[in-house]
């Protein structure tokens, strides 16, 4: 593994069904976050971790919970996917939170129906 | 909260010219950083450049520099020399020293003209 890896790449997704989204970093990045893209609305941060063990919610956390039992892994879960999370879902890290450069994943197109 | 506003959607600009890409934002706080992303058609973020609110002196990445105007709460991106390869959606993003707080804008699409 080199840098930062997400999986699936894309899914499509029955409402109602449970969904955890994989994030993966080798680089002992202290911070994670999950972004969601959507279209005319830019990138919002739906949760954080600045390290290990600790988490935090972002500006659109409803519906989303997170884990970070490690530092490399940060997976995203939905519970109940409503159509409404349709997104492309970034995860990203850092070093430590702040001026830190955020390494993105490669992203994963998720389509509820 | 904060916000961070790119007023332009599309822009466009012939290969080796110079262009502005424009981003405002709004806080309270008196400590804070900004960055500039760009994000390709591989759909892969890139940091271009990024600047702390404590620092007069605007940054500068090679063809990248920034024109930062704290108390107008401006944060510009000029690309000079443009490049085919610039061509990309531009995000400007705000973020506060806790990490708890990362608003990105809804970004500009540039076009590059050969």
């Amino acid at each position: 593994i080199a840098g930062i890896t997400q999986a699936p790449t894309s899914q499509i997704l029955a409402a109602g069904r449970r969904m955890t989204l994989r994030c993966t970093q080798d680089m002992r990045h202290n911070a994670m976050y999950w972004y969601r893209q959507d279209l005319g609305l830019g990138l919002r941060l739906i949760h954080y971790s600045n390290t290990a063990g600790t988490t935090g919610k972002g500006e659109v956390p409803d519906g989303y919970s997170v884990s970070r039992a490690n530092t490399d892994d940060f997976p995203l879960t939905l519970a109940s996917a409503v159509p409404s999370q349709t997104s492309v879902y970034f995860c990203a890290s850092s070093l430590w939170t702040g001026y830190h450069e955020q390494f993105f994943g490669p992203g994963t197109r998720l389509t509820v129906l | 909260a904060q916000t961070v506003t790119q007023s332009q959607p599309e822009m466009s600009v012939q290969e080796a010219e110079t262009v502005t890409l424009s981003c405002t934002y709004d806080t309270s706080e008196n400590n804070y950083y900004l960055f500039w992303y760009k994000q390709p058609p591989s759909r892969q973020m890139i940091l271009v450049i990024r600047q702390e609110a404590y620092k007069q002196q605007n940054a500068t990445e090679n063809r990248f520099s920034v024109n930062f105007q704290k108390a107008a709460k401006s944060f510009s991106l000029k690309i000079s020399d443009s490049q085919l390869g610039d061509t990309a959606m531009y995000f400007c993003a705000f973020m506060l020293p806790t990490g708890n707080q990362f608003y990105f804008g809804t970004g500009t699409s540039l076009t590059v003209i050969p």
